[in-house]
């Protein structure tokens, strides 16, 4: 079946520590996107990514990075710049960022500091 | 720049009973689209509903329809037979297909079926 795994689904991070959320995709989809989602938040855009090697900030981005070398995967990286990183982040994917179509979201990845 | 409000923050319903979720948006776009989303206790975020501005037909999906009004910009989610499988978090979603092209959330309404 065709869908979006995050991996790892629970991660703790250190002190000054970078860390790396790992999103793939099989459905083929050109457009994928990471969200963060706080308590009373909602979901909040961090990156997107239209194509392979291009990617934009979204309305959060500072203190995350990202790549897109492949098709199906699409990486974050907390970085230690990200003074409040704990949060419940989540991977989404659609056929192009242009299309009016729902995105189709992963299971997320809770991430904590310890 | 969009925006998407939900007043409510929780709600309860009895199991079998109707229950309707307000949402309130504002896009400068003709062409845009709204979406609402359940996610539940395991915390996957799943499509239930979608509609799009230029229809005026309210969008149904078995036990869940729409109340789209479009001059109000109000886009209310209704669930009929309530069942303890609803009770979720349910968040409004407007897609705006010009300009930002970006999906904006509202900050959601948890949602408890009481059995």
């Amino acid at each position: 079946d065709g869908g979006i795994t995050q991996s790892p689904k629970y991660l703790f991070r250190k002190e000054g520590q970078n860390v790396t959320l790992s999103c793939e995709q099989n459905l083929n989809h050109d457009a994928m996107y990471w969200y963060r989602q706080d308590p009373g938040q909602g979901l909040r855009l961090i990156y997107y990514s239209q194509i392979v090697n291009d990617f934009q900030k979204g309305d959060i981005a500072e203190g995350y990075s990202v790549s897109r070398e492949k098709k199906e995967s699409f990486p974050l990286t907390v970085t230690s710049a990200q003074k409040n990183p704990t949060a419940f982040y989540l991977c989404a994917s659609t056929w192009s960022r242009y299309s009016n179509q729902p995105q189709h979201f992963g299971d997320g990845t809770r991430l904590s500091i310890l | 720049a969009q925006t998407v409000t939900q007043s409510q923050p929780e709600m309860s319903v009895q199991e079998a009973e109707t229950v309707t979720l307000s949402c309130t948006y504002d896009t400068s776009e003709n062409n845009y689209y709204l979406f609402w989303y359940k996610q539940p206790p395991s915390r996957q975020m799943i499509l239930v509903i979608r509609q799009e501005a230029y229809k005026q037909q309210n969008a149904t999906e078995n036990r869940f329809s729409v109340n789209f009004q479009k001059a109000a910009k109000s886009f209310s989610l209704k669930i009929s037979d309530s069942q303890l499988g609803d009770t979720a978090m349910y968040f409004c979603a407007c897609y705006s297909g010009a300009g930002s092209y970006q999906l904006t959330f509202g900050k959601g309404t948890k949602l408890s079926v009481i059995p």
